[in-house]
């Protein structure tokens, strides 16, 4: 299994909604990212976890929230989002301390904020 | 700070023929990684090719491979036999080999294959 699964694919949502994108491996991977790609932009990166603890918040605004309950899970928590939140949203991991210092993209959560 | 430059938003070539996209980067580090990915309609961002800034041999993945001038900071991508499937938007992207886990995109090439 060399695969990184999100879901939902995609996502609408309101501003007082509160919402949950889940992306998971089964890669034994233990260094697991969330990304966030407006249109015809680059991914930015938001936040990355290594061996279940968060190790890198890039500044991103408290209305997103990030877990990882487990090595082979990341959810990423949705509370009173704004429009301008409405991009995908990339899931990736990539295996800690491994000189491969390849990224496994999940197909990313469409989400539009009304 | 490290930044990466794609200076063509947008690139043609013809089925079976050669193209190449342009990335230039600045660092002050003297190790690190370099990536080219390809984000297809899918939106999957896939691998294409890895070179470490240590190596001078340029990477090479089948059809697909590298220009890697160091000096230059320069880092482009040849595909060879072009194929309807390479249609894509390609992202350059630079990761230093020193723990710091951020990759930093370009702003990509959108490379359409003419039939």
């Amino acid at each position: 299994d060399t695969e990184v699964t999100q879901t939902p694919k995609h996502l609408v949502m309101g501003m007082t909604n509160k919402k949950s994108l889940k992306c998971e491996q089964h890669m034994g991977h233990r260094a697991m990212y969330w990304y966030k790609q407006k249109a015809k932009k680059p991914p930015e990166l938001m936040f990355v976890y290594s061996y279940e603890k968060l190790s890198i918040n890039e500044s991103v605004p408290s209305r997103f929230s990030p877990e990882c309950p487990n090595s082979s899970l990341l959810n990423l928590h949705l509370h009173a989002l704004q429009p301008e939140d409405s991009a995908l949203y990339l899931c990736a991991s990539r295996r800690e301390g491994s000189t491969n210092e390849k990224l496994f993209f999940g197909s990313g959560t469409q989400l539009s904020v009304l | 700070a490290q930044t990466v430059t794609q200076s063509q938003p947008e690139m043609s070539v013809q089925e079976a023929e050669t193209v190449t996209l342009s990335c230039t980067y600045d660092t002050s580090e003297s190790d690190y990684y370099l990536f080219w990915y390809k984000q297809p309609p899918s939106r999957q961002m896939i691998l294409v090719i890895r070179q470490e800034a240590y190596k001078q041999q340029n990477a090479t993945e089948n059809r697909f491979s590298v220009n890697f001038q160091k000096a230059a900071k320069s880092f482009s991508l040849k595909i060879s036999d072009s194929q309807l499937g390479d249609a894509a938007m390609y992202f350059c992207a630079y990761r230093s080999r020193g723990g710091n886990e951020k990759l930093t995109f370009g702003t990509g090439t959108r490379l359409t294959i003419i039939p």
